[in-house]
């Protein structure tokens, strides 16, 4: 059974910075691209990153290009996102998502991330 | 990377149906046959429904369905049950290798 656990949300104050993780079993992780997508209080979803399966490429949306960076290492089949700079409108649920020919398949429950002073 | 437009509600009676449809430009829905739609329960994770415009996962009703024509996609819902009143959100991928999600529609069960 594919399952995807996110971690590390919480409260942090504007300019702040926080690193998520995305701890991944029942599929071999490091054949999947993977993806961070947010979804603010009462709103909807937004793409955030991706990165291949080699971790060789990755991109991002245009609202966080610069200020986050996701990564992953699969000897520990784990996702990550490196948070720098965070503003009040990055307050959001972060989901890590596999990818499967261009589709996010699997998703994790979420973890919050709250940006406040 | 602006969303692609959904309405935010349709409703319907239980057995009957509902479309939800998503419109985007050539450079995402119409010019990819990587749309994707989503059903989300409060405080749940977004599950999948359709991929490749009209596939199903294994395990997703076939009162699911899904289409595309042009720029816009459309999610069918046959034969609604109470369990289907939820969010439903649509996705593409798009130009520049990245991917777009529509607002999110939802759907009541009167």
């Amino acid at each position: 059974e594919v399952q995807l656990v996110e971690s590390g949300g919480g409260l942090v104050q504007p300019g702040g910075s926080l690193r998520l993780s995305c701890a991944a079993s029942g599929f071999t992780f490091s054949a999947y691209w993977m993806h961070w997508v947010r979804q603010a209080p009462g709103k909807g979803l937004v793409w955030v990153s991706r990165i291949y399966s080699d971790g060789t490429n990755t991109i991002y949306a245009d609202s966080v290009k610069g200020r986050f960076t996701i990564s992953r290492d699969n000897a520990r089949n784990t996702l990550y996102l490196q948070m720098n700079n965070l503003r009040a409108d990055d307050t959001a649920v972060y989901y890590c998502a596999r990818d499967s020919r261009y589709t996010p398949d699997y998703w994790g429950q979420g973890t919050l991330v709250t940006v406040s002073s | 990377q602006s969303a692609l437009t959904q309405p935010r509600s349709v409703s319907g009676s239980p057995g009957q149906s509902v479309t939800i449809s998503c419109t985007g430009t050539s450079s995402d829905v119409g010019g990819y046959n990587y749309v994707s739609w989503y059903q989300q329960h409060p405080g749940k994770a977004p599950k999948l429904l359709i991929y490749d415009v009209n596939k199903r996962p294994s395990g997703v009703p076939d009162r699911f369905s899904g289409s595309k024509s042009g720029n816009t996609a459309s999610l069918t819902i046959s034969g609604l049950q109470a369990e289907d009143e939820a969010d439903y959100y649509c996705c593409s991928y798009a130009d520049n290798y990245t991917w777009v999600f529509g607002g999110g529609t939802k759907v009541t069960v009167l």
